[in-house]
Formats: structure tokens, C-alpha cells, sequence
């Protein structure tokens, strides 16, 4: 059965430190995606990034980056130079090609940032 | 750029009463899902719809909850006698092809049975 785990439950950092969230997924398929959710203190949950499983280029985005290692089943994001508007509860998520049409979402890592 | 939308953004209702939550998928999207958030804890699967009927479903998504595209714009879950338990962020999302796309969200109906 599919199944995200990201077992840093909380984090805080001080404003301008490197963060890295952890994520490891489980999958009996060989063709599925990873995502990553950010979910402000709003409450909307706003999608970052998508990864295939035949992708493990790792990509940058501005001060986001993500590390995607098959050998270990990991997608791990890293926010370089954190800001306080980067405090959220960060999701990951897997969507199998072969097992059925839903998203799995790990358990959050809420993420606080202090000035 | 085009949106989910759900309304209403905050439901109370008693319990052992019925709600209707809506949600308007984006429009050339094909694969509408429900999710549920208890308040801070995981999001958690109910159900997903392609092609006017149900695709798949979780344990939680039991005989208390119906889903419908009534109309082909919106996107309805029902619960059909609430209990405290259900209290909960309700999320619909949809995408628009299938298992390679990014959900896209709408901001959630919070849901306050007493």
C-alpha cells in the first residue's frame, strides 16, 4: 500500500537558516509522482511541486529546492535563507499510476520561522 | 488563473442534521476529489469522481456521505446525519487529467457539528 511518512512532526528555525523537510514514501508501483503541499496559517493548501519517478534530476526554485533519491524513497525540500512567511505546515503527497486514482498525503511538518 | 471554489467557507450545524457541501471544479478539469482535514492533523482521502460516478473511496467515505455532480459545473458531498466527528476542514479538489497532475484545491469549507 502506498504510504508518506515525514517524521519531523514540528520545526522552528530562525529567520535567514537553511531547513530541510523530510519526506519517505512507500509504493508497489514503478510509475508515481511526489508533490509538496504548503499550507499557511489561512488554512489553503497550495501546491509547490510535482516529481515522476523517472525524474531524479533535482530542481530548484528560487530559495526552494527538492532532493529526490529512489535508492532511499525520499523527496526532501529545502527552503534556503528562511523568511517568516515561509511558516506553514508543509505536505508531502504520492499519486500512484497503477493503484488507483488518490492521494496520499504524509502527515505534515508544521514549519514555524521567528523573526 | 481559474480556481476551485467551495462555499460556504464555515458551516455549523447540529448534530444528526444534513449538509450539502459545495464545490465548483475547474472547468476542463476530469477527476474531482473530496478531502478532509481534522484540525491539525493529516489530510486525509474521501473520495474521488471521473466520468460521473465514483472511482474510488476510503473507509471513512461510509453510507453517510453521497457525492453528485448534479449539473455539470458543481460538485457536491453530502452527509446525511452529521455527528460530532465530522467536524472538519472539507477541501474539494480536482485535476485535470489523471494520476500526473497537481491537485489544485479549493479553500475548504470548515465544518463545526454541535
Amino acid at each position: 500500500a502506498q504510504k508518506v511518512t515525514q517524521a519531523q512532526t514540528e520545526i522552528s528555525v530562525v529567520e535567514k537558516e537553511d531547513v530541510t523537510l523530510d519526506c519517505v514514501y512507500e509504493t508497489r508501483d514503478t510509475t508515481y509522482y511526489l508533490f509538496w503541499y504548503k499550507q499557511p496559517p489561512s488554512g489553503e493548501l497550495v501546491f509547490l511541486i510535482r516529481r515522476n519517478s523517472f525524474d531524479e534530476q533535482n530542481e530548484i526554485s528560487g530559495r526552494y529546492s527538492w532532493n529526490f533519491q529512489k535508492s532511499t524513497s525520499s523527496f526532501n525540500f529545502t527552503i534556503t535563507a528562511s523568511q517568516v512567511v515561509d511558516s506553514a505546515v508543509y505536505f508531502c503527497a504520492l499519486s500512484e499510476a497503477n493503484y488507483g486514482q488518490n492521494f496520499v498525503f504524509g502527515p505534515g511538518t508544521r514549519l514555524s520561522v521567528l523573526p | 488563473e481559474p480556481e476551485v471554489t467551495q462555499t460556504p467557507s464555515h458551516q455549523v450545524t447540529q448534530m444528526g442534521q444534513e449538509v450539502i457541501l459545495r464545490c465548483v471544479p475547474i472547468s476542463n478539469h476530469l477527476y474531482f476529489y473530496w478531502y478532509r482535514q481534522i484540525l491539525g492533523q493529516k489530510v486525509e482521502f474521501l473520495v474521488s469522481f471521473y466520468n460521473n460516478e465514483i472511482s474510488e473511496k476510503s473507509e471513512i467515505f461510509d453510507d453517510q456521505f453521497s457525492v453528485e455532480r448534479p449539473d455539470g459545473s458543481n460538485f457536491t458531498l453530502k452527509i446525511r446525519s452529521t455527528k460530532l466527528e465530522d467536524s472538519a476542514m472539507y477541501f474539494c479538489a480536482s485535476i485535470e487529467s489523471s494520476y500526473n497532475s497537481p491537485l489544485h484545491f479549493g479553500n475548504g469549507t470548515r465544518l463545526t457539528v454541535t
